[in-house]
C-alpha cells in the first residue's frame, strides 16, 4: 500500500498555463506538506497544512494555490506558469503527538518542466 | 531562521569502508532530526528520526547521533556497499516545518 502518492508523476506544459499535482496520504495523519526541489537539489517547504487549515506559506507566490479538501489530500494548484517553477514537488505528512512525533513521510515526486 | 549544512557535498568510497556523513545546524531549539536517502529522480526515504531528548538512533548498519548544544549530527554508515549509493540529507524540525540541508551525494564503488 502506498503511503503518501502523488499524480502526475511527471508534467510537462507550457509557460502560462495553469497545472494541479494532487497528493494523497492514506495514514491517517493530520498534517501535510508541499516541498520544492530546485535544480540544485535543494529541498525547500512551500505549505503546511493542519486539518485542513494552512499553517505554514513560506513566502510562496500567490501564483501557489494549495487546496486540502479533507485532511487526507492536499492539493497544488498553480496560475500562470514560468519556467523558474520547473523542479521537482514533493508531498509528505506527518502526525505530531505521536512517538516519532513529526516524523514526515513523503511521496514519490512529481517532476514538473515548464517549457 | 535556521539553516542546515551538510559536509562533504559528495563522497566516493571503495566497499567495504565505514564513513561518515556530518550536519550542522544553527539553531538548537529543534523538535527532532531525521535523515533520509534519495536515490536519483526518486522520493525521499526516511532512515533515522532522533528525537531532541536522544543522543542516538541506530537500524542495521545505520548510527545517527545527536548533539543538541553544538548542532550538530553525525550518520554513520559501517561497512557501506554498493547499494548505499544515493544523496544522504539531514533536516531538522522546528516549529513544525522540516529544514532540508542540501545533502551529502555518496558514491559506493565495488
Amino acid at each position: 500500500d502506498t503511503a503518501v502518492s502523488q499524480t502526475p508523476k511527471y508534467l510537462v506544459t507550457q509557460m502560462g498555463n495553469d497545472k494541479s499535482i494532487k497528493c494523497e496520504q492514506n495514514l491517517g495523519h493530520d498534517t501535510m506538506y508541499w516541498y520544492k526541489q530546485d535544480s540544485k537539489k535543494f529541498l525547500k517547504i512551500m505549505f503546511s497544512y493542519n486539518n485542513k487549515e494552512l499553517i505554514i506559506n513560506e513566502t510562496v507566490p500567490n501564483r501557489f494555490s494549495p487546496k486540502s479538501p479533507d485532511k487526507a489530500h492536499l492539493n497544488l494548484h498553480i496560475n500562470s506558469l514560468e519556467l523558474g517553477d520547473s523542479a521537482v514537488y514533493f508531498c509528505a505528512s506527518s502526525q505530531p503527538g505521536l512517538a516519532a512525533a513529526n516524523e514526515q513521510f513523503f511521496g514519490p515526486g512529481t517532476r514538473l518542466t515548464v517549457l | 531562521k535556521q539553516e542546515v549544512t551538510q559536509i562533504p557535498a559528495a563522497l566516493s568510497v571503495p566497499e567495504g569502508e565505514n564513513l561518515v556523513l556530518n550536519c550542522s545546524f544553527t539553531d538548537s531549539a529543534i523538535y527532532n532530526l531525521q535523515w533520509f536517502r534519495q536515490d536519483p529522480g526518486k522520493g525521499l526515504t526516511s532512515l533515522l528520526l532522533i528525537q531532541s531528548s536522544q543522543r542516538e538512533q541506530t537500524s542495521g548498519r545505520l548510527n545517527a547521533s545527536l548533539d543538541k548544544s553544538s548542532g550538530r549530527s553525525t550518520l554513520y554508515i559501517a561497512a557501506s556497499q554498493p547499494g548505499d549509493s544515493a544523496t544522504y540529507l539531514c533536516a531538522v524540525t522546528g516549529g513544525n516545518m522540516l529544514t532540508f540541508g542540501g545533502g551529502t551525494r555518496l558514491m559506493v564503488k565495488p
